[in-house]
């Protein structure tokens, strides 16, 4: 069955502080997609990054980076140097041949940045 | 850019009301869903629709409805609402290429039933 699993319910750092939300995700495909989205306190979610199943190549943009371990069934994301707008909740997400047109959301992680 | 625009940000009715959520898209999308976020369990499907007037029921899809009848737009029915149903209303839309492919999200609806 697809799952994803977001452990950390909420997180609190200060400004210029790394942070690494997790994410465990369970499928049995060998084909699948995961994502992640940021939802802003405007409600919008907004995409950040698609990874599929065979690019195990970890992913840096600017100060966003993503570490996907096949190994460990993770797709954690790091910010560095966080800064106060980076406040929002993260959003991890799967979505493999089983679920077809189904994306599965972990339940989110929400990020505080205080300046 | 991908547009996705959502009727309304903040909705209050009463229990029994029919309510209409309204979402509509300008990029010529195939795929089209609706979500309600919770706090402590994400987004959960509802329903999609991957063509005009077609349309699959998602993971809850009880006390909802949906209409498509138009490719740029996707409705939310409740035909009675309930209290339960005070939540967060997410639209997104996606190409038909690939069910993996990127999905495109509104604003949100906040709905109050009272």
């Amino acid at each position: 069955a697809q799952k994803v699993t977001q452990a950390q319910t909420e997180i609190s750092v200060v400004e210029k502080e790394d942070v690494t939300l997790d994410c465990v995700y369970e499928t049995r495909d060998t084909t699948y997609y995961l994502f992640w989205y940021k939802q802003p306190p405007s409600g919008e979610l907004v995409f950040l990054i698609r990874r599929n199943s065979f690019d195990e190549q970890n992913e840096i943009s600017g100060r966003y980076s993503w570490n996907f371990q096949k190994s460990t069934s993770s797709f954690n994301f790091t910010i560095t140097a966080s800064q106060v707008v980076d406040s929002a909740v993260y959003f991890c997400a799967l979505n493999d041949n089983t679920g077809g047109f189904k994306t599965i959301f972990g339940a989110g992680t929400r990020l505080f940045v205080k300046a | 850019d991908v547009k996705v625009t959502q009727s309304s940000r903040y909705l209050v009715k009463r229990t029994g009301e029919k309510v209409f959520l309204e979402c509509v898209q300008d990029m010529d999308h195939e795929n089209m869903f609706w979500y309600r976020q919770d706090p402590g369990l994400g987004l959960r499907l509802i329903y999609f629709s991957y063509d005009v007037k077609m349309k699959e029921k998602g993971d809850i899809p009880e006390g909802y409805s949906v209409s498509r009848e138009k490719k740029e737009r996707f409705s939310l029915i409740l035909e009675s609402a309930s209290t339960n149903q005070t939540s967060m209303y997410l639209c997104a839309s996606s190409l038909r290429d690939s069910s993996t492919d990127t999905q495109y999200f509104g604003p949100g609806t906040r709905l109050t039933v009272l």
